[in-house]
């Protein structure tokens, strides 16, 4: 079983709509990154957090440490915001510096 | 957007050759990082660097090995290329440790074994 669990594994959603994407992880851990990774590959670092929420332009992201549980939520979603969404986390025990990650959302926003 | 280059970014071998793909970084950073992503794996860590000439296994480091004789570069090298080993692999970078700095990536080497 995954440390990381991310859910939906696929999301459709209409251009304007609230988006929310689930990541929950069994581990203590100091820090959980979201990724964003575009149809061709790029790899991009939307977030990284260890308490509270952040928000950056329509992309807010909170984390729950008690719960082991983190999401994401996009605001007024647009088809450009179609992508893998990526969960992961440096777990406390073991090397910190190994990254564990989900498996990835696919979003598609459509118009 | 943080200065990383992989090369190259496409490669065909084939089974038994050694391959090396080299990540080079402009942003003096401390940490980098070798991945590789598979269809239902995601992304899995193969070697990480913490420091010139300081390297550490990942999760899947079999049949893989690297060097860092210099900040700016971290080599990933294939001993002899398995099938298995077809891949997208990324090359990443952070300032600190990712407990508590944020990764960056670079465009990713699709390397085929045939």
């Amino acid at each position: 079983k995954n440390e990381v669990e991310q859910s939906p594994q696929n999301l459709t959603a209409q251009e304007g709509e609230f988006i929310t994407i689930n990541c929950s992880y069994s581990v203590g851990i100091s820090a959980l990154h979201w990724l964003q990774q575009h149809p061709g590959g790029g790899i991009v670092s939307l977030f990284m957090l260890s308490s509270g929420k952040k928000k950056h332009g329509r992309l807010i992201a909170t984390i729950n440490i008690q719960e082991k549980h983190s999401s994401l939520h996009i605001t007024a979603s647009h088809p450009r915001d179609s992508a893998v969404y990526i969960c992961a986390v440096s777990p406390l025990t073991g090397t910190a510096s190994k990254l564990t990650f989900g498996t990835g959302t696919r979003l598609q926003v459509t118009l | 957007d943080a200065g990383i280059t992989q090369s190259p970014r496409h490669k065909v071998t084939e089974t038994g050759t050694p391959v090396t793909l080299r990540c080079h970084q402009t942003e003096n950073h401390r940490y980098m990082y070798w991945y590789r992503q598979d269809p239902g794996h995601g992304l899995r860590l193969i070697h990480y660097s913490y420091g010139v000439k300081d390297t550490d296994k990942g999760e899947v480091s079999d049949g893989y090995s690297v060097s860092r004789s210099k900040t700016e570069d971290f080599l990933l090298t294939l001993e002899s290329a398995t099938s298995s080993q077809t891949s997208v692999y990324f090359c990443a970078i952070s300032e600190g440790g990712p407990y508590n700095s944020p990764l960056h990536f670079g465009n990713g080497t699709r390397l085929t074994v045939t």
